[in-house]
């Protein structure tokens, strides 16, 4: 079965680094999205993806984060400067459409810890 | 906006009995639901969505949800839970178009013997 991959599976960095986090998603899909879960909270939406541009971003969002898709396969993002309180479990999700009915699949997610 | 609360933090079953989750929703417009499963360590499966149609639905590993709109509820259900059930369980909801999911709290099962 076409699952969604991440890597890294953690990533530890220092406060101020960049980070980028690498997300592979099911190969006929166009709709894609990054999430995240803060330990012992609820996952939350970050940002949706399609069509090359972003269709809808939360507050979380802010200009320290950014998503591409560089070629043809993965979608990315990206983290400017870390801060302490982006330490969390981001998770990619993608989404295609099967049988008349939306799929939404996520991957294993990335352990994010900031220092 | 759309919103959905868990109301059960933490669940204790013992292994065969039955299991209900409960799980309300808040959108203007016919939603999209689920129910997820996320063991420690991983990430989140999918165990069952309601689009349309049939109210009740079917999942995997057995269990199975109720759509009622006079509610607002979904909630999840196992008539035997096993001990590989032990996991924290998310109810969320979209709407029809983006797509986007907001998530519920989440509860947490644990399974005694």
């Amino acid at each position: 079965e076409p699952e969604v991959t991440q890597t890294p599976s953690h990533q530890v960095t220092q406060m101020g680094q960049e980070v980028i986090l690498r997300c592979v998603p099911i190969s006929n899909h166009l709709y894609f999205y990054w999430y995240r879960q803060i330990l012992g909270q609820k996952v939350e939406f970050l940002v949706s993806f399609y069509n090359n541009e972003i269709s809808e971003k939360s507050e979380i969002f802010d200009d320290q984060f950014s998503v591409e898709r560089p070629d043809g396969s993965n979608f990315t993002l990206k983290i400017r400067s870390t801060k302490l309180e982006d330490s969390a479990m981001y998770f990619c999700a993608s989404r295609g459409f099967t049988g008349g009915n939306y799929e939404q699949y996520f991957g294993p997610g990335t352990r994010l810890t900031v220092t | 906006a759309q919103s959905v609360t868990q109301p059960d933090i933490h669940i204790t079953v013992s292994e065969g009995a039955s299991l209900e989750l409960r799980c309300n929703y808040s959108y203007g417009a016919t939603p999209y639901l689920f129910w997820y499963v996320q063991s420690p360590g991983q990430g989140l499966q999918l165990l069952l969505k309601y689009f349309s149609g049939d109210t009740l639905v079917q999942g995997i590993k057995g269990f199975e949800a109720e759509f009622k709109r006079s509610q607002s509820s979904f909630n999840l259900r196992k008539p035997s839970v096993h001990w590989s059930d032990a996991a924290e369980y998310f109810c969320a909801v979209g709407p029809s178009n983006d797509y986007k999911l907001s998530f519920g709290a989440g509860t947490t099962v644990t399974v005694r013997a």
